[in-house]
């Protein structure tokens, strides 16, 4: 069975401090991890997606992500967050075609 | 550019009538598309998983009578909200997966409120 657990739906950070929102995963097959940013009233975007090689994955806006597979963890960062990097984040877990999303967290950025 | 589009955006409707959304993909063809409901301040729930020439697959606990769909084409799969009440207004979301790609390409949603 695959799950998505998102520690903290909610994450307050200041602008300009560091971001970082956990994911962890169980999957009974190796999985593919996928980190998408909503913003209000819209669809998904992906910011980056892990398959195989390198297991530091560099996404767009600055995020990146780091899949340790002995920690089945997925945790999304950025060094510097920015106003605009305000929005939901899901982290979802693919091990075919179906995704499998986490409840979300809900990122603010304070000025 | 979008890789994938929906129709409407946004749609208000009496309780009791049915509603028909469209998610196009722009880029590819897809013999498969999967169909998402998002309530405020949740995560996507999949709801069906829309296969071209063949009745789509819904997930456990959604009643494929109330939310018909139809894989029209390679590129096209509709879903329609029938008899809709208050309790159907949510964020409906489409997805296509690519071959080759593991990645799914969402559509912008649409949002449906039922008065």
């Amino acid at each position: 069975a695959q799950s998505v657990t998102q520690l903290g739906s909610h994450v307050s950070v200041s602008e300009g401090a560091l971001v970082l929102l956990r994911c962890n995963y169980s999957s009974s097959v190796p999985p593919y991890l996928f980190w998408y940013v909503q913003y209000p009233n819209q669809g998904l975007q992906l910011l980056l997606k892990y398959t195989t090689g390198a297991t530091l994955v560099k996404g767009i806006n600055g995020f990146e992500a780091e899949f340790k597979k002995s920690e089945t963890s997925f945790h999304l960062t950025k060094p510097s967050a920015h106003m605009s990097d305000a929005a939901e984040y899901f982290c979802a877990v693919s091990p075919g075609n179906q995704f499998y999303f986490g409840t979300g967290t809900s990122l603010t950025v304070i000025p | 550019g979008a890789v994938v589009s929906q129709h409407p955006s946004w749609v208000i409707c009496k309780s009791g009538t049915s509603v028909k959304i469209e998610c196009r993909s722009l880029d590819f063809q897809a013999t498969t598309m999967f169909w998402y409901r998002q309530f405020p301040k949740q995560s996507l729930m999949l709801m069906a998983t829309s296969n071209e020439g063949s009745k789509a697959t819904y997930e456990q606990g959604v009643e494929k009578d109330k939310f018909l769909i139809n894989h029209a084409s390679l590129t096209l799969s509709t879903l329609t909200v029938t008899s809709a009440h208050p309790e159907d207004s949510s964020f409906y979301i489409c997805s296509v997966p690519r071959a080759g790609d593991e990645t799914q390409y969402f559509g912008p949603g649409t949002r449906l409120l039922v008065l």
